[in-house]
């Protein structure tokens, strides 16, 4: 298995509402991270998991939240967003080492 | 702190004309380069490593450290290379992570 998978695909959730992004892989990676997309914008680094331990946090607002349970799973939680939150989250893993990332496909979020 | 600016917003060309994307990077360290490419509504593919020095779907690209520079190349444009492309640089063997370029959108005219 060579894939980093997300779920769910597509968002819209309220203001007011609890929601959580899910990442998976399969390939032994012990990096994990979230990347922000705006359109036509680069990723922007959000966290970086190391070894299931939180490594980095860009000053993310705290009304993001991510949780690596395991060695396999990111997840990114969300409450209290903001319209302008609305973008493509990408997860991605990598050999802690270096030599690139796998990215998945992203969740494309809507905060109305 | 390490940096990779992409000159070109968009750049187009007409199918069959070579192709060149520009990267620079700024890294006091030992560079990791990469070229990413982001196809209409896809997810973001890993094109190229300087570490590798393959070929793939016919773009190379060189690492120049003295230029510190990381330039895309393709001989012939095809319309399927019409995309959006990402320099990116990693480093921090503890905490790795890549740092992008604001990318470059090519456009091939048939």
């Amino acid at each position: 298995d060579t894939e980093v998978t997300q779920t769910p695909k597509h968002l819209v959730m309220g203001m007011t509402n609890k929601k959580s992004l899910k990442c998976e892989q399969h390939m032994g990676h012990r990096a994990m991270y979230w990347y922000k997309q705006k359109a036509k914008k680069p990723p922007e680094l959000m966290f970086v998991y190391s070894y299931e331990k939180l490594s980095i946090n860009e000053s993310v607002p705290s009304r993001f939240s991510p949780e690596c349970p395991n060695s396999s799973l990111l997840n990114l939680h969300l409450h209290a967003l903001q319209p302008e939150d609305s973008a493509l989250y990408l997860c991605a893993s990598s050999p802690r080492q270096g030599g690139g990332y796998t990215f998945g496909s992203g969740t494309r979020l809507t905060v109305v | 702190a390490q940096r990779v600016t992409q000159p070109e917003k968009l750049l187009s060309v007409f199918k069959g004309a070579p192709v060149e994307l520009k990267c620079n990077y700024s890294y006091s360290g030992s560079p990791e380069l990469f070229w990413y490419v982001q196809y209409s509504r896809q997810r973001l593919q890993l094109l190229l490593r300087h570490i590798s020095r393959e070929s793939i779907k016919g773009f190379t690209a060189d690492l120049n450290k003295g230029e510190t520079s990381f330039h895309l190349k393709k001989p012939f444009a095809q319309e399927e290379d019409s995309a959006m492309y990402y320099c990116a640089l990693g480093s921090g063997a503890g905490s790795y992570q890549l740092t992008f370029g604001k990318g470059t959108k090519l456009s091939v005219i048939p």
